[in-house]
């Protein structure tokens, strides 16, 4: 079946440090793959996704790249700030509204 | 872009009584939504598909006559829980995808809290 895991939070970084977050994924066929985001009391909005292999999605400064051959789809960004902190969850999905498979989230917590 | 809108953003009820929770697709038609249910820093956890006009798709372990899923339009979808009971305080979240397309959007979730 189809699965994500992610890297284990929380995640207690100070600003303008550098981001990593992991991601993989285990499917059947070729998924699009997604990140979203979490703020407290809210909703998921919609980070970035990527729909086939070596696509790059990015958005506000975060960056993954859609890794076929590692089945991964890692989350970076090059200087955090205070204001991203939030939970992030990876996902997948496939054409035809399908669910989305989560991951069960990363808390990140960034320091002034 | 896509906006979901989700009714009400938080709810306490008594023991025992309904709720129901309102998700409206604003700027587009949704042929499918989804129901999720997140505990405490946890994931989302799906409860159920739904699809406009048609019966919704439980999950396992999901009781469709406590958690009654109806989608009678392409704009709005609710979850009613029924005869609530405390260890069904939670946040519900729903999904939107537009027709034909591969993107989901969210609603702003709805915390539920039965005293």
């Amino acid at each position: 079946g189809n699965s994500v895991t992610q890297m284990e939070g929380p995640v207690t970084l100070s600003e303008e440090a550098f981001l990593t977050i992991n991601c993989t994924y285990t499917a059947t066929g070729y998924p699009s793959l997604f990140w979203y985001v979490q703020y407290p009391g809210e909703g998921l909005q919609l980070l970035l996704k990527a729909t086939k292999a070596d696509d790059k999605g990015s958005n506000k400064g975060f960056e993954a790249t859609y890794r076929k051959e590692t089945t991964s789809f890692h989350l970076e960004k090059g200087s955090v700030q205070v204001s991203d902190s939030a939970v992030y969850f990876c996902a997948l999905g496939h054409q035809g509204a399908q669910k989305l498979v989560f991951g069960q989230g990363t808390r990140l917590t960034i320091n002034p | 872009g896509a906006v979901v809108s989700q009714h009400p953003s938080w709810v306490i009820c008594k023991s025992g009584t309904s709720v129901k929770i309102e998700c409206r697709s604003l700027d587009f038609q949704a042929t499918t939504m989804f129901w999720y249910r997140q505990f405490p820093k946890q994931s989302l956890m799906l409860m159920a598909t739904s699809n406009e006009g048609s019966k919704a798709t439980y999950e396992q372990g999901v009781e469709k006559d406590k958690f009654l899923i109806n989608h009678a339009s392409l704009t709005l979808s609710t979850l009613t829980v029924t005869s609530a009971h405390p260890e069904d305080s939670s946040f519900y979240i729903c999904s939107a995808v537009e027709g034909g397309q591969s993107g989901y959007t969210f609603g702003s979730g709805t915390r539920l809290t039965v005293v």
